[in-house]
């Protein structure tokens, strides 16, 4: 049973680009989540995907959005990279029945800005 | 969400227990306690959660006092392969519109 695969493993942009980072979710999980962690810091929310919808969102700003399709897999777009981007992004996966805390995350995507 | 407060490093030996405390003095009545261990370079793996008393599973304990306004992750026997970063959260466990906040955590040092 494959866990939660996110693509890809590195990325490197520049300043002003656009990037789309995907997500997977384990098997039988309906529910998305997406974090930014910057180095030496804890995971940060952005926000969580469930139904094809957002449901609920951290305190980012509007260029960064997201999408979940019917099979559950999720994608985070980042539109006019800045420096201050370049960060780990996790997704986390998780059953909308279960103990929202229990969420799985992958092995995450580091994206670099120059 | 109630805010927690952990110890920003600890060090210990391999084969000894760790103790790590986390301070949550705001905690609600319907959240639950949660630890989190993240190795470099990898996401968070969930490792325990609990409400009151003690919980107890293959990776750690669990102890939480009556008022719940603390909580002390265990883990026994340490290794080498036990450094990581442990993060302790406190929130609705069992609601489906709940976020996830993550503090600075607790950077677990294992030396031989």
């Amino acid at each position: 049973d494959a866990g939660v695969t996110q693509s890809p493993t590195h990325l490197i942009k520049t300043r002003g680009q656009q990037v789309t980072l995907r997500c997977s979710p384990k098997s039988g999980h309906d529910t998305v989540s997406w974090y930014q962690q910057a180095l030496g810091q804890g995971p940060q929310f952005i926000f969580q995907y469930y139904e094809e919808e957002e449901r609920q969102r951290g305190n980012f700003p509007d260029r960064f959005s997201g999408h979940q399709f019917p099979n559950y897999s999720s994608e985070l777009n980042v539109n006019a990279l800045l420096l201050g981007d370049s960060a780990l992004y996790l997704c986390a996966s998780s059953v909308s029945t279960g103990r929202e805390y229990e969420q799985y995350f992958g092995p995450g995507t580091r994206l670099t800005v120059t | 969400l109630a805010k927690t407060t952990q110890p920003i490093s600890m060090d210990s030996y391999e084969g000894q227990e760790v103790n790590i405390t986390c301070s949550h003095n705001n905690i609600a009545t319907n959240d639950y306690i949660t630890w989190y261990q993240q190795f470099p370079s990898q996401g968070p793996r969930f490792i325990i959660q609990g409400y009151k008393t003690k919980v107890t599973n293959e990776v750690a304990s669990l102890f939480i006092p009556a008022d719940r306004k603390s909580s002390t992750l265990s883990l026994p026997r340490v290794s080498l392969s036990d450094t990581a970063v442990y993060y302790c959260l406190v929130g609705e466990g069992y609601s489906s519109a709940s976020k996830i906040i993550f503090g600075s955590g607790t950077r677990l040092s294992i030396r031989p």
